[in-house]
């Protein structure tokens, strides 16, 4: 497809699990975001990859949370011991450097 | 420390006439100044944005005005139709150079607009 794909769309795990979550942006795009936005928020940003430079993890909440890239492809947002407060959606999105980011649909995370 | 404010968090319009949504910033360091539109279950699309050496960008029935002094946005529609109906976030960014270009979202306004 054109646009960036994340998997799963939903996920409902429990409290203390590892969940992955993966992104796969639109192809050629060397920026990769994760956001997440938790109910009734707005949307808050994680974690950064730009080509081959260190990537900007100001964002992250928490060492429970990690994010690789493979190149300039997919992506994986790596929650570990998952708490309730995690649940969210999070949001992966692709650009061009210095372009409009284009956004995926979201995996909704749910932490029973 | 909130750097984006969308002190609005839903605004109901009449069809036909215009909404107007704002936003306030307190970071100077702000290159560029997007909407975007979300609609329930789908991630956010880019709507317009506009530099910030600009006050105005106008693209169809969307306009973006940018208050520097103020550190204030708006974005105008008009007319408004029922398909506007979502939630409309602010989204300043910084450049790749000094910021990264991530975006800094607003906590959104959410736009009904009623036939």
């Amino acid at each position: 497809g054109a646009g960036v794909s994340q998997s799963p769309s939903n996920k409902v795990t429990e409290k203390g699990k590892d969940v992955e979550l993966r992104c796969d942006p639109i192809s050629g795009h060397t920026a990769l975001y994760w956001y997440r936005q938790r109910l009734g928020q707005g949307l808050e940003f994680l974690i950064y990859f730009q080509g081959n430079s260190a990537p900007d993890k100001s964002g992250l909440p928490s060492d429970r949370f990690s994010a690789e890239r493979t190149g300039e492809s997919v992506s994986t947002l790596t929650i570990q011991r998952t708490q309730q407060e995690d649940s969210a959606v999070y949001l992966c999105a692709s650009s061009m450097l210095e372009s409009e980011q284009f956004f995926g649909p979201g995996t909704r995370l749910t932490v029973l | 420390d909130q750097q984006v404010k969308q002190n609005s968090p839903s605004l109901s319009v009449q069809e036909g006439r215009i909404s107007i949504l704002n936003c306030d910033y307190t970071n100077s360091m702000f290159d560029y100044f997007l909407w975007y539109k979300k609609y329930p279950a789908e991630g956010p699309t880019f709507l317009i944005s506009i530099s910030s050496i600009k006050d105005k960008n106008e693209d169809g029935r969307f306009t973006v005005f940018l208050n520097k002094s103020a550190k204030h946005l708006s974005l105008h529609i008009v007319p408004s139709q029922p398909g506007d109906s979502a939630v409309y976030f602010c989204a300043p960014k910084g450049s790749f150079y000094n910021q990264g270009g991530k975006l800094i979202f607003g906590q959104g306004t959410e736009l009904s607009v009623k036939p």
